[in-house]
């Protein structure tokens, strides 16, 4: 079974519409992370969590919010999704268990706003 | 500001050696990590680096110069299954370990 998952994998939603994508993981890391990858922008994140309590913003917070409901999950949600939301995003987690902090991504979710 | 450069794209031979090189500019350092991402997929973890110097790790190895803010990763013996993107990635703060991502190399590997 996969450490990190993501649901849905593919999402297709029109303009205006709220959507939440969901990531749960069974790695019991504390940290974990909502990025977005658009062709030749590379990854940029979104929001952060370090713990259940502790959530911040990334470089690319607006017209975003998330909620940690629980050590394994954190979810991420559009409130009101426009077409330049269109992209592959990726939750991952982390943890020092090697010294440093490594991430682990969950296979991504594929959301196309028309 | 912060940015990380790396080429777009690059080819190589099957059996050859191929160098991906990044550069960056961040306003703080606590490591740089290569990861591999094949199409549509997640990126997973290749390598780290903090010190000056080469790691070794099979066919791959990864180089960083912290004075000249420079890595490269090396792939040797490539093969088929190599074609991926490379994604060059700072760390910036240890208290935070957010990264910054370069926007990836894509590598083809002909045979």
């Amino acid at each position: 079974d996969a450490d990190v998952t993501q649901t849905p994998r593919n999402r297709i939603t029109k303009t205006g519409k709220r959507i939440m994508l969901e990531c749960s993981q069974t790695k019991g890391h504390d940290r974990m992370y909502w990025y977005r990858q658009d062709p030749g922008l590379g990854l940029r994140l979104i929001y952060y969590s370090f713990d259940v309590k502790d959530i911040n913003k990334g470089e690319i917070s607006d017209g975003y919010s998330v909620s940690r409901q629980a050590q394994a999950k954190f979810s991420l949600s559009l409130e009101s999704a426009i077409p330049n939301q269109t992209a592959l995003y990726f939750c991952a987690t982390s943890s020092r268990d090697r010294g440093f902090y490594e991430q682990y991504f969950g296979p991504g979710t594929r959301l196309t706003v028309t | 500001g912060q940015n990380i450069d790396q080429p777009t794209e690059m080819t190589a031979t099957e059996g050859a050696i191929v160098q991906i090189n990044c550069t960056y500019q961040t306003s703080g350092f606590n490591g740089l990590f290569w990861y591999q991402q094949h199409a549509g997929e997640a990126p997973t973890f290749l390598s780290y680096n903090v010190l000056d110097g080469l790691e070794e790790k099979g066919r791959f190895s990864s180089f960083l110069s912290r004075s000249k803010g420079y890595s490269y990763l090396l792939l040797k013996e490539l093969q088929m299954k190599d074609s991926a993107s490379y994604l060059c990635a700072v760390s910036g703060s240890y208290n935070t370990d957010k990264l910054i991502f370069g926007t990836g190399t894509r590598l083809q590997v002909f045979p």
